[in-house]
């Protein structure tokens, strides 16, 4: 298997319920990311993790939470959702090339559905 | 804060015309990427341009970036339904491994 895999590819919660999105990348990548991409506005970086350390988290509120237990690995712990927080959630990796840039590549995403 | 603006927003041509998308930012970025996004998927890298005034072509995309590398041009000769999609731009920022998107710009083809 290739690139990077997102499970589940749906997923519909209720505001009480916990759960977790997963992301795997098999690109050998040292760095990963979770967007959050709503309708009509602009990806949302949420978090990034660089050689499994996290580097940024863009003020995402407490009901996310993520996890990075290795490089090739991440997790987003999902609990006490809000209806507003029904989004496609997207993980990305990218290894920085010789000269600093970046390229990510993208899971399939999960749609995510808060009721 | 750095943001890029895409515009437009939505298009809507007939197959076998031409168009162009743009993106542009008051922002210097290191390298400028475009992807392209289709319904229940993510975004796909096509190109990434790093070069002030860089001209890159994929068949019938034709990308350039800005001599500045402030701004991006995505241009479409005699599209087809096959480019449906959101096209997304991104600017990667020196020193951070990050990128920031543009709000995309959603183009259809009619046959």
């Amino acid at each position: 298997e290739t690139g990077v895999t997102q499970t589940p590819r749906h997923l519909v919660m209720g505001m009480t319920n916990k759960k977790s999105l997963k992301c795997e990348q098999h690109l050998g990548h040292n760095a990963m990311y979770w967007y959050k991409q709503s309708a009509k506005k602009p990806l949302e970086l949420m978090f990034v993790y660089n050689f499994k350390e996290q580097t940024e988290n863009n003020s995402v509120p407490s009901r996310f939470s993520p996890e990075c237990p290795n490089s090739s690995h991440l997790f987003l712990h999902l609990h006490t959702l809000q209806p507003e927080d029904s989004a496609l959630y997207l993980c990305a990796s990218s290894q920085r090339d010789r000269v600093g840039n970046t390229e990510a590549f993208f899971g399939q995403g999960t749609r995510l559905t808060v009721v | 804060t750095q943001l890029l603006e895409q515009s437009p927003q939505f298009l809507s041509i007939q197959e076998g015309e031409n168009l162009t998308v743009y993106c542009n930012s008051s922002s210097v970025f290191s390298s400028l990427q475009w992807y392209r996004q289709e319904p229940g998927e993510g975004p796909v890298l096509l190109v990434t341009v790093v070069t002030g005034g860089e001209v890159k072509k994929l068949k019938r995309l034709t990308f350039q970036f800005g001599d500045a590398r402030k701004d991006s041009s995505l241009h479409i000769t005699a599209a087809q339904p096959g480019d449906t999609g959101l096209y997304l731009c991104a600017g990667g920022i020196q020193g951070a491994q990050k990128l920031v998107f543009g709000q995309g710009t959603r183009l259809t083809i009619n046959p």
